[in-house]
């Protein structure tokens, strides 16, 4: 089925682990953002990107990475895991101009302890 | 500054009956969209409804519409006829550009629906 595949749908990490969420999309769309979402605080933009080799930081990049190097793949990096990163993660892609909004990733609960 | 507010965090409203769930935005691109989306208590992100800045009239689609006053710079949504399974969490979100040619899509806070049997 066409969409955004997000994986894992849960995990669970140390403080100071690495570890990296993936993001593939099979609708060509060009562009791809990664939101987190936390209670009361609604979604806020991690990164997004616009085209493979083309990434832009949104409200909270810090403690993130991203790369684009396909169209299809948006994976995100967490670089040294901290209990403030504690959050459920949705990847989202849409056309540059569409009028259908984001198709959004099922999300990724993460945990970090 | 906040670019989307949706001042109203949580709203009752008796079956069948219709509910406006609130939302202002701030920009100074022309060119902007304005995007509902419906989160229920499964997680996942259904996009509802969309406005174009330059659109003359107001979105439908089915029991959702979209009040859109541009003067006021707000995007209420409008649910008619309410059911059971309406009940979720709803977000207003905005696509604005950011760069040449590059946009970003901003989300307000959200408002908690519960439909009263």
């Amino acid at each position: 089925n066409a969409g955004v595949t997000q994986t894992p749908k849960f995990q669970v990490l140390k403080t100071g682990q690495s570890m990296t969420l993936q993001c593939a999309q099979d609708m060509n769309h060009e562009y791809m953002s990664w939101y987190r979402q936390d209670p009361g605080m609604g979604l806020r933009l991690i990164h997004y990107s616009v085209g493979a080799g083309i990434t832009d930081q949104g409200e909270v990049p810090n403690g993130y990475n991203v790369s684009r190097s396909t169209t299809e793949d948006f994976p995100l990096r967490l670089l040294s895991a901290a209990p403030s990163q504690t959050s459920v993660y949705f990847c989202a892609s849409s056309s540059m101009t569409g009028t259908y909004g984001y198709t959004f990733g099922s999300g990724t609960r993460l945990t970090v302890v | 500054a906040q670019k989307i507010t949706q001042t109203q965090p949580g709203m009752f409203v008796q079956e069948k009956e219709a509910v406006t769930l609130d939302c202002t935005y701030d920009t100074s691109d022309p060119s902007y969209g304005l995007f509902w989306y419906k989160q229920p208590s499964s997680g996942e992100m259904i996009f509802l409804i969309y406005q174009g800045s330059y659109d003359q009239q107001n979105a439908t689609e089915g029991r959702y519409s979209l009040n859109f006053q541009k003067a006021r710079k707000s995007a209420n949504l409008v649910i008619s006829a309410s059911q059971l399974g309406d009940s979720a969490m709803y977000f207003c979100a905005m696509r604005e550009l950011s760069s040449p040619g590059t946009y970003k899509y901003i989300f307000g806070t959200g408002t908690r629906l519960k439909v009263l049997a």
